[in-house]
């Protein structure tokens, strides 16, 4: 099944703990991209990835860091946690970038920083 | 600074009657791609329809269709027939090539539909 599997679904953790997100997709996709989502403000990239080795800053990407060593992983990495980095977490996955391509997302992860 | 608004935090619809949910976005491109998104209580994204900005005609997917008003920078979402499992938040979004790509998104709307 092409899919988009993030892990874990549910993370509590404690300010300054270091902690990774995994996201891994199925499917060759080139573009990879993580975004939070928090009541009001929608969804608001963190960053985004074109391909392996290539990512780039979304609109809130301080606090966050990534890597894309193989095409079908794209970790998040958030070094010390803090309270404001409380929310919901999706991976998502595009075939390219350009064009009407929807992207395809994965189940979120609820991080709560305590 | 690019925006997608969505006026609308809640709106509510009887069964089996028709719904619009409000969308407007900012953009000086003239190359775009608008989406609308179901959230349901399960949390996971769902690409509902898609439309290419250079494209008149309104995108239509079974139930759901949009009314897209270029100059006026609307891009509607028309729900008919409404189902429960139409129950959902909505998110509407561009996608900008000249923009990186990224996908903007609307504050969302929450859909409650009445048995």
């Amino acid at each position: 099944e092409a899919q988009v599997t993030q892990n874990p679904r549910y993370l509590i953790t404690v300010t300054g703990k270091k902690l990774t997100v995994t996201c891994s997709q199925n499917m060759n996709h080139e573009y990879m991209s993580w975004y939070r989502q928090d009541p009001g403000l929608g969804l608001r990239q963190i960053y985004y990835s074109m391909n392996v080795e290539v990512t780039d800053k979304g609109d809130v990407p301080e606090g966050y860091k990534v890597s894309r060593k193989e095409k079908r992983n794209f970790p998040l990495i958030l070094e010390s946690p803090s309270p404001n980095q409380t929310s919901l977490y999706f991976c998502a996955s595009s075939p390219k970038p350009q064009g009407t391509y929807g992207y395809t997302f994965g189940s979120g992860t609820r991080l709560t920083v305590v | 600074a690019q925006t997608v608004t969505q006026s609308q935090p809640e709106m509510s619809v009887q069964e089996a009657e028709t719904v619009t949910l409000s969308c407007t976005y900012d953009t000086s491109e003239s190359d775009y791609y608008l989406f609308w998104y179901k959230q349901p209580p399960s949390r996971q994204m769902i690409l509902v329809i898609r439309q290419e900005a250079y494209k008149q005609q309104n995108a239509t997917e079974n139930r759901f269709s949009v009314n897209f008003q270029k100059a006026a920078k609307s891009f509607s979402l028309k729900i008919s027939d409404s189902q429960l499992g139409d129950a959902a938040m909505y998110f509407c979004a561009y996608r900008i090539p000249s923009a990186g790509n990224m996908l903007t998104f609307g504050g969302g709307t929450r859909l409650m539909v009445k048995p």
